[in-house]
C-alpha cells in the first residue's frame, strides 16, 4: 500500500502559470519534504515542515512556496513556473525531528514547463 | 556547492560478484548516512543507514561502511543479483532528519 502518495504522476503546465503539486501521506509523520530532483543530479532539498514549523534552504527561489494544512497533505506551489523548473518533485516524510530515522519517498510528479 | 559526492555515475558487475558503490562528503557536521535505491519512474526507497558512532553496519547482502576521517562510506553488495540493478543514491544528514543527497550511482548487474 502507498504511504507517500504525490499527484499528479505527471503535470504539463505552461510557462508563467502557477501550477501545484500535492503529496500525502499515510504514515502519521511529523516532517514531509520537497526535493528538486533534474536529470542526472542529485535530489535537492528545497523546503520542510516539522509539524507546522516551515524551513526553507536558503537557496530555494522564491518563486516555490509550500502549503501544509494538516499532518497529511502537504503542497508544493510554483508561482511562475519557467523552463528551468521542469524536472521530478519528490515529496518525503519521515517520523521525528530527534533521532536518527530514514526518509520515506512518494513516487514523485514529473513537472514539464510548455 | 554539493556536499555529497558520488563520483561514478554508472557501474557494471557480473552476478555474483561484489558492488562497491563509494560516496565521499564535505561536510563535517554530518553524522548520519543512508543509501537509496531508486528504479525508473519509482521514488527511492531506503536501503540501509549507519550513523557516525560506528564504521560499518550489515543488514543482508548490503554492508555500509563508513571511514569519517577520510569522509568516505561505501556501500557493499555481495553477491550482486540482476534485480539490484537500479540507481543508488548515498545521502547525508547533520540532524538525522535533513537529508542532502549525491548525484546516484547506476548500477548494471549482468547476469
Amino acid at each position: 500500500d502507498a504511504m507517500v502518495i504525490q499527484n499528479p504522476r505527471y503535470q504539463v503546465t505552461q510557462f508563467g502559470k502557477p501550477v501545484t503539486l500535492s503529496c500525502s501521506q499515510t504514515l502519521n509523520h511529523n516532517v514531509m519534504y520537497w526535493y528538486q530532483q533534474k536529470s542526472s543530479q542529485a535530489p535537492k532539498l528545497l523546503f520542510h515542515y516539522y509539524d507546522k514549523d516551515f524551513n526553507n534552504e536558503a537557496d530555494t527561489p522564491d518563486n516555490f512556496q509550500s502549503r501544509r494544512p494538516n499532518t497529511s497533505f502537504c503542497f508544493l506551489d510554483i508561482r511562475s513556473p519557467g523552463l528551468g523548473d521542469a524536472a521530478m518533485y519528490l515529496c518525503a516524510t519521515s517520523r521525528a525531528w530527534t533521532g536518527y530515522t530514514e526518509a520515506f519517498f512518494g513516487q514523485g510528479t514529473r513537472l514539464t514547463v510548455v | 556547492d554539493q556536499q555529497v559526492k558520488q563520483n561514478s555515475p554508472s557501474l557494471s558487475v557480473q552476478e555474483g560478484r561484489i558492488s562497491i558503490l563509494n560516496c565521499d562528503y564535505t561536510n563535517s557536521m554530518f553524522d548520519y548516512f543512508l543509501w537509496y535505491k531508486k528504479y525508473p519512474a519509482e521514488g527511492p526507497t531506503f536501503l540501509i543507514s549507519i550513523s557516525s558512532i560506528k564504521d560499518k553496519n550489515e543488514d543482508g547482502r548490503f554492508t555500509v561502511f563508513l571511514n569519517k576521517s577520510a569522509k568516505h562510506l561505501s556501500l557493499h553488495i555481495v553477491p550482486s543479483q540482476p534485480g539490484d540493478s537500479a540507481v543508488y543514491f548515498c545521502a547525508a544528514s547533520p540532524t538525522g532528519n535533513q537529508f542532502y543527497f549525491g548525484t546516484g550511482t547506476s548500477l548494471t548487474v549482468i547476469p
